[in-house]
């Protein structure tokens, strides 16, 4: 079976601090994986997502960034964290050649910007 | 435009009471797929259902049911004899043309 793990689950940076999120697919290949955020009390803003190695598009421009560097990895970082970076982060995996389908989602990061 | 409307933010109910989540849709795609998601405390998004639009059957899960109505855009979710585990936030969700198009969700407040 399929799963999805995510870490770290819970972090408290500095501003201007960098950041490394990072999310990995077991049970599948060649997934779609995708990031999402949450702010407190709302609903889910999708920032990056992923159809394959390397490929990585942006739904919102920011300071954040992402990286697939293998298959079933998917890396969310920042160089320099801003205060309203802090929210609920969302890993997710869905099945490849459709971004309109079934997502499963890892546990979360909630990250805290002092 | 595609979009995706929960007009309920919150609601709050008596345990074992029945209590239906609205989720309203735009598309003009034929062929689009409707989603349910729970999101406990936790955070963790659970996929509840899947429905596709070529399949307007309700379907039954326990205490779970969803009501899918292309007539009025409407996928409803109804709990029957909520229970404190229901508490969490609903989200509605639309696959339509190579996109997932989210709610804004609803907190359910089951007390007991």
């Amino acid at each position: 079976s399929q799963t999805i793990h995510q870490w770290p689950a819970t972090l408290v940076q500095p501003v201007g601090s960098p950041l490394s999120l990072e999310c990995t697919v077991e049970g599948t290949s060649n997934p779609n994986l995708y990031w999402y955020r949450q702010a407190a009390g709302r609903g889910l803003q999708l920032l990056f997502y992923s159809v394959g190695i390397g490929q990585i598009s942006s739904e919102v421009p920011q300071n954040l960034s992402a990286s697939r560097p293998q298959d079933r990895q998917f890396i969310l970082s920042s160089k320099k964290l801003l205060l309203s970076d802090s929210g609920f982060y969302l890993c997710a995996w869905g099945v490849t050649g459709t971004r309109s389908g079934e997502l499963f989602f890892g546990e979360g990061s909630r990250l805290t910007v002092l | 435009a595609q979009k995706v409307t929960q007009a309920q933010t919150e609601i709050s109910v008596v345990e074992k009471e029945d209590v239906t989540l609205d989720c309203v849709y735009e598309t003009r795609d034929t062929t689009y797929y409707l989603f349910w998601y729970k999101q406990p405390p936790s955070g963790e998004l659970v996929f509840l259902i899947r429905r596709n639009s070529f399949d307007e059957q309700n379907e039954i899960s326990g205490r779970y049911s969803w009501n899918f109505q292309k007539s009025t855009s409407s996928f409803n979710f109804t709990i029957t004899a909520s229970q404190v585990v229901d508490s969490a936030v609903y989200f509605c969700a639309l696959g339509s043309n190579y996109q997932l198009i989210w709610g804004a969700g609803t907190k359910l407040i089951i007390k007991p």
